[in-house]
Formats: C-alpha cells, structure tokens, sequence
C-alpha cells in the first residue's frame, strides 16, 4: 500500500495569503497525484489532477506541482471561500488519500 | 452535466449487508471509458477508497475491504451497487459514490454524489 502524509494537518491564514500545503508518497507515484477540496458537509470538489492540472472551473489561483514522492498546492491568494480541508489523493495504485489539512481563518 | 445520487438505507444492524444505490443522470453510465467508484469517510476523519466497477463488470477493490465488498453495475437503470457485508460500528460512515476520470493515464474522481450518511447501529 501507498501511504500519503501531509502537512501541515491544519493552519490558520488570512485572505490574501499564499498557502502552501505538502504532500509526500511513501513511494515515487510519478504524477499519479490529484488535489480536492472538501466544505463542512460536501463532497470533496477535484481541484488539480496528474500534479498540475488545474480542473475546468478551477480558478487559477490554486496550482500544484511536485513528481515522484514529494508534491505542493499552492493557493496564490486566498480567497474567503477557500477556508476547507484539501486532501491529496494517489492514482498510481490502489487509490489512497492524505489525512488531509484544514486551512482556516487566522 | 454529471449527477450522481446515492440511495439506501441510513441505518444498518451490525452483522448485517450494508447495500447503497448510485444513480448517474445527465449521461450514460456506459459511455465513455469511465471507472465508477465508492468512497466512504468516517465522521471527522479522511477518505477511504472501497472499490470500483467498469461498464463491462471488471472490478477493483481495496484490499482492506476485499473480503466484504461487491460492487455491481446495472446499465440498463444507469446505476452502479455496494453491498458491504457484516457490518461493524467501524463501517459507520458517510458513504459516497464518483466517477473515475483518466487524463494522460491519470486517474482521478471529477464527479461526485452529495454522499449517505450509513450508520451501523443495533
């Protein structure tokens, strides 16, 4: 089994802020990696896929980059709607997500 | 545009055969190479993959979860099924169903259901 961490599992920030959230495999997974959005009480929302692919519909302040074990998302700007947890997820075998992290307002 | 919608019972006696109902609408369930899939999540925890079915019957599952887990598809109804057997307090958890998309040979959940709430309870 491939086993994802992340971190860190929570952080407080402000709107306008640049947030990074990590994303390590305990395997090299190449780009087999998709990023999602989840609110209180709704289903998790795909944001990035295959590392860097930003989603249609997705706005452009969010990105992903990273290969092999170790990848980033980075929103540029938050933004009030971005307060949520955002797991990362690996295709590359069975299916398996991170713990997740909670971004909220500082 | 995609909907999927999950349905079934919101509680289930322990020992028993939780069984969910994922209804696709706006598309065929059989067009296109898509995977069709069940994720759950636990109250305040993460995600769990349980498994996923083809149009053509293929299944995958994971492999904490093999022994109990049927997944079946009817094409005709545009739905796909889980049946997870002899259900625990453990198994107590929002249940969600998702497309399986593949870019670049990526896989990846674009769509999902609003998720059912399942809770094993005597």
């Amino acid at each position: 089994d491939i086993q994802m961490t992340q971190s860190p599992s929570s952080l407080s920030a402000s709107v306008g802020d640049r947030v990074t959230i990590t994303c390590r495999a305990s395997q090299s997974i190449s780009s087999y990696l998709n990023w999602y959005q989840q609110k209180p009480g709704k289903a998790p929302k795909l944001l990035i896929y295959a590392a860097s692919s930003l989603q249609s519909g997705v706005p452009s302040r969010f990105s992903g980059s990273g290969s092999g074990t170790d990848f980033t998302l980075t929103i540029s700007s938050l933004q009030p709607e971005d307060f949520a947890t955002y797991y990362c997820q690996q295709s590359y075998s069975t299916p398996s997500f991170g713990p997740g992290t909670k971004v909220d307002i500082k | 545009q995609v909907q999927l919608q999950e349905s079934g019972p919101g509680l289930v006696k322990p020992s028993q055969t939780l069984s969910l109902t994922c209804t696709v609408s706006g598309g065929s369930i059989s067009s296109g190479s898509y995977y069709w899939s069940w994720i759950r999540q636990p109250a305040g925890k993460g995600l769990e993959w349980i498994g996923r079915i083809y149009t053509s019957g293929s299944t995958n599952y994971n492999p904490s979860l093999k022994s109990r887990v049927t997944i079946s598809v009817d094409t005709s109804k545009n739905q796909f099924s889980l049946k997870l057997s002899s259900v625990t307090a453990a198994d107590t958890a929002v249940y969600y169903c998702a497309r399986e998309e593949r870019e670049w040979l990526v896989p990846f959940f674009d769509y999902w259901g609003q998720g059912t709430l399942v809770t094993v309870s005597s």
